[in-house]
């Protein structure tokens, strides 16, 4: 079955620790995306790839990086720098190029992060 | 900026009865409207999509409707069950890439 795999499924780390969530779809799907969920608050975009090797600044990608070698992976770092960590975190993915903007998104079933 | 509202931010119904949920944004100019449902712990799954120049789409028991000039979508589900406890969620897209979502409506349905 195709679909987006995270893993891994809960990360505990300590404060000033750098840590890398893992995101893989074998969708065939050119776009991919990265989203923060924090509780009574809508998921805010960290960072978005339309194509391989290519990616753009969401709207709160300070304390984030990304890398995108690959067509079906896109894995995020949670870097020292977010001051925040703790949270939600979904990765997604779609279609991609022009046929793209009437083609629903497909999440992963998320990463729940804990920084101490 | 876009910004999304869905009130209320919970509903509990008896099982049964038709939920109406609600969704407004801010801006008009959006290329399509997106509806998703979230299980406890678990990522989105997209129920309907609705592009800007329709005005509802329908899947099952779930009926979706679009009034882009007020900046207002339903998410109607017929006869609930309690299957459909779980959080809903709107997005709207504007013309690039980046979804606005609203923080979402929770629904509990009671056996």
């Amino acid at each position: 079955d195709g679909g987006i795999t995270q893993s891994p499924k809960y990360l505990f780390r300590k404060e000033g620790q750098n840590v890398t969530l893992s995101c893989e779809q074998n969708l065939n799907h050119d776009a991919m995306y990265w989203y923060r969920q924090d509780p009574g608050q809508g998921l805010r975009l960290i960072y978005y790839s339309q194509i391989v090797n290519d990616f753009q600044k969401g709207d709160i990608a300070e304390g984030y990086s990304v890398s995108r070698e690959k067509k079906e992976s896109f894995p995020l770092t949670v870097t020292s720098a977010q001051k925040n960590p703790t949270a939600f975190y979904l990765c997604a993915s779609s279609i991609g190029q022009e046929l793209e903007r009437n083609s629903p998104l497909h999440f992963g079933n998320g990463t729940r992060l804990t920084v101490t | 900026k876009q910004e999304v509202t869905q009130i209320p931010a919970a509903l509990s119904v008896p099982e049964g009865e038709n939920l109406v949920l609600n969704c407004s944004f801010t801006d008009s100019a959006i290329y399509n409207l997106q509806w998703f449902r979230q299980d406890p712990g678990k990522g989105l799954t997209s129920l309907l999509l609705i592009q800007s120049s329709q005005r509802e789409q329908t899947s099952g028991r779930l009926n979706a409707s679009l009034d882009k000039s007020s900046g207002r979508s339903t998410l109607y589900i017929a006869a609930s069950q309690p299957g459909d406890s779980a959080t809903y969620l709107c997005a709207v897209r504007p013309n690039d890439y980046k979804l606005s979502f609203g923080a979402g409506t929770t629904v509990t349905v009671r056996a």
